[in-house]
């Protein structure tokens, strides 16, 4: 069984609509990140969580906001997709900041 | 200019011919990671290293640490087509820190 999934696995979604991604885990692991994926830059943080309602800015977080009301969800929300939003989001979990990160499957989002 | 370089970006070698990828910087990790993403799928933690010069063995892969902690490599021996895939390494500058990601290598082995 996954210790992470990632909802939705696909998505196509019009300018200016926000959209939510959902990372949930089973493992009871402290740290969540999310991540986008793009040809040419690799991972990208975006934003991580260390607890429950704590949070913090990663590389690339502008147009995107997270929140964690429990240790198992971590959500990212685009809040006016845009078509440079276009990309691949990987969620990770660790139970050590820096240390043996387990990824999601992904999603794949499309804004048109 | 990212803080971790991989290269080459790409690499493809035909089955039973041995390969070696390379993750560099200028600066010091405390660890490092390397993962392997297949296609449509999230990164897998294949080793960490975090002592300057160690080697770990993982089958036909061979990982090292370089000396200075700047540095590291991947060398598969014999690769098989089932290696094929997106190998990323990623480091910590601190314990405690989040990991930067190099921006992969891509390796495609040919039956």
């Amino acid at each position: 069984d996954a210790g992470i999934t990632q909802s939705p696995r696909h998505k196509v979604t019009e300018t200016g609509t926000p959209v939510t991604l959902r990372c949930h885990q089973t493992e009871n692991h402290r740290y969540m990140y999310w991540y986008r994926q793009d040809p040419g830059h690799g991972l990208r943080l975006i934003h991580y969580s260390y607890g429950v309602k704590d949070t913090d800015k990663g590389e690339v977080s502008d147009g995107y906001s997270v929140s964690r009301s429990k240790t198992e969800d971590f959500l990212l929300t685009l809040e006016s997709a845009t078509s440079s939003q276009t990309s691949v989001y990987f969620c990770a979990i660790s139970g050590v900041q820096g240390y043996g990160y387990t990824f999601g499957s992904g999603t794949r989002l499309t804004v048109v | 200019t990212q803080l971790l370089e991989q290269s080459p970006q790409f690499l493809s070698i035909q089955e039973g011919e041995n390969l070696t990828v390379y993750c560099n910087s200028s600066s010091v990790f405390s660890s490092l990671q390397w993962y392997r993403q297949e296609p449509g799928e999230g990164p897998v933690l294949l080793v960490t290293v975090v002592t300057g010069g160690e080697v770990k063995k993982l089958k036909r892969l061979t990982f090292q640490f370089g000396d200075a902690r700047k540095d590291s490599s991947l060398h598969i021996t014999a690769a098989q087509p089932g290696d094929t895939g997106l190998y990323l390494c990623a480091g910590a500058k601190a314990a405690g820190n989040k990991l930067t990601f190099g921006g992969g290598t891509r390796v495609l082995v040919k039956p």
